[in-house]
């Protein structure tokens, strides 16, 4: 079975600074990643997803995450936060011919002004 | 309007009683699941179904059943709500096609006392 670690529960960030949030999947077979984003008092909301191909993935609101199978990880960033990036950021991993989700414990993220 | 609807948004329940919270949703998609989020956990799987006629369990189906009623409705009942049971629930929906995205609802937010 897949799981998904995310090593950072809370990441303080200062606003205009970058950010990197941590994940880390485990799977025996090939995967499609995901990292949804979750605004305080709302459901979640997909950022980015990578099926195939390209191994850099672009999402919404200047967020972009890189695949990389060599070290199993699929690591968020964005070069400059802003406060209304203020939220609850899920990695989450599904596998080729089973479509269930399996998410990360989360990271919260808090913009420092 | 929102295309995944859930009601109640909020409720209040007491240890024993039975209580069923509902899922809408207007995208036209076959796939449905229901998800509960505690802190530090992430979301959880409670289950799923595929089509009208397909229902299955999640990684944590003990204490909760599901209906489809229609393509658009899936509703999660808890069948004697014990204080464990108190979380977050989110209802998401998706489409049929690999690595599809999944559309997430407001949310109920659940306390059994």
């Amino acid at each position: 079975a897949q799981s998904v670690t995310q090593l950072d529960s809370q990441v303080p960030v200062f606003e205009e600074a970058p950010v990197e949030l941590r994940c880390n999947y485990s799977s025996s077979v090939s995967v499609y990643l995901f990292w949804y984003v979750q605004y305080p008092n709302q459901g979640l909301q997909l950022l980015l997803k990578y099926l195939s191909g390209s191994t850099l993935v672009k999402g919404i609101n200047g967020f972009e995450a890189e695949f990389n199978k060599s070290q199993t990880s699929f690591h968020l960033r964005k070069p400059s936060v802003h406060i209304s990036d203020t939220a609850e950021y899920f990695c989450a991993v599904s596998v080729r011919g089973n479509e269930k989700l399996t998410f990360g414990t989360g990271t919260r993220l808090t913009i420092i002004p | 309007d929102a295309d995944v609807t859930q009601t109640p948004r909020n409720r209040i329940t007491k240890t024993g009683k039975r209580i069923m919270l509902e899922c809408s949703q207007t995208k036209g998609h076959d796939r449905m699941y229901w998800y509960r989020q505690d802190p530090g956990l992430g979301l959880r799987l409670i289950y799923y179904s595929f089509d009208v006629k397909d229902i299955n369990k999640g990684e944590i189906s003990d204490g909760y059943s599901v209906s489809r009623q229609a393509q658009a409705k899936f509703s999660l009942s808890l069948e004697s709500a014990i204080p464990n049971q108190t979380a977050l629930y989110f209802c998401a929906t998706s489409d049929w096609d690999l690595g599809e995205t999944q559309y997430f609802g407001p949310g109920t937010r659940l306390l059994v006392l």
